[in-house]
């Protein structure tokens, strides 16, 4: 049992370029988040998925998108590379009966 | 805007001592309150959650909870040096089963 895994563990994108932070957990969760967290700050709950299909945003969308095509994987797109997108990104996912949310090991990203 | 504040130290404190950590939120209807650790460079893992209005206790670790003052806290007794850490304290404001309100940290140092 992995739990939840986030790829990369590292990048460096230039401005401009786009990639996809590939999230995967095997404890057949139903909610999934994506959050960013910057240097000294809290969590901020960029979106989220409650099941297969279903997505919607939160706090700071803007710049990325989401998809949720199975239960188990929740990739995050950044398109167009901006330096305030440096930051490191956490997946996280939860059961619908419990609010503990697990966390994967963050992607960090750096835009230079 | 729903907030949760938390001093954001370092908090510094001798080992064997109790170190006390503190949060306030702003949404009265909040049901649910929880503290999340985070070593540097890693992620959040859940050590407390608490629901309602008292003390819960789990090892050398107690959450309080008073909704009528809006401040939940976190005591750990006989603190070790592996207890430095950040402390991430997170609200449900109970509006939303899906998101938490997050806390932007406590740095805490345990003096050997």
């Amino acid at each position: 049992n992995a739990g939840v895994t986030q790829t990369p563990k590292f990048r460096i994108l230039k401005i401009g370029q786009s990639m996809t932070l590939q999230c995967t957990q095997d404890m057949n969760h139903n909610y999934m988040y994506w959050y960013r967290q910057d240097p000294g700050m809290g969590l901020k709950l960029i979106y989220y998925s409650v099941g297969a299909g279903i997505t919607d945003k939160g706090e700071v969308p803007n710049g990325y998108n989401v998809s949720r095509s199975t239960t188990e994987d929740f990739p995050l797109r950044l398109e167009l590379a901006a330096p305030s997108q440096t930051s490191v990104y956490f997946c996280a996912s939860r059961t619908g009966g419990q609010e503990t949310q697990y966390f994967g090991p963050g992607t960090r990203l750096l835009v230079l | 805007q729903k907030e949760v504040e938390q001093n954001s130290g370092p908090l510094s404190v001798p080992e064997g001592a109790i170190a006390s950590l503190n949060c306030t939120y702003s949404d009265r209807g909040s049901q649910s309150f929880f503290w999340y650790r985070q070593y540097s460079g890693k992620s959040p893992e859940l050590i407390m959650s608490i629901y309602s209005n008292g003390d819960k206790e789990d090892g050398r670790f107690t959450a309080q909870l008073n909704k009528a003052s809006q401040y939940v806290s976190l005591l750990i007794r006989d603190s070790q040096p592996s207890d430095s850490a950040t402390y991430l304290c997170a609200v449900n404001p109970g509006d939303s089963n899906y998101q938490l309100i997050w806390g932007a940290g406590t740095k805490l140092i345990i003096k050997p």
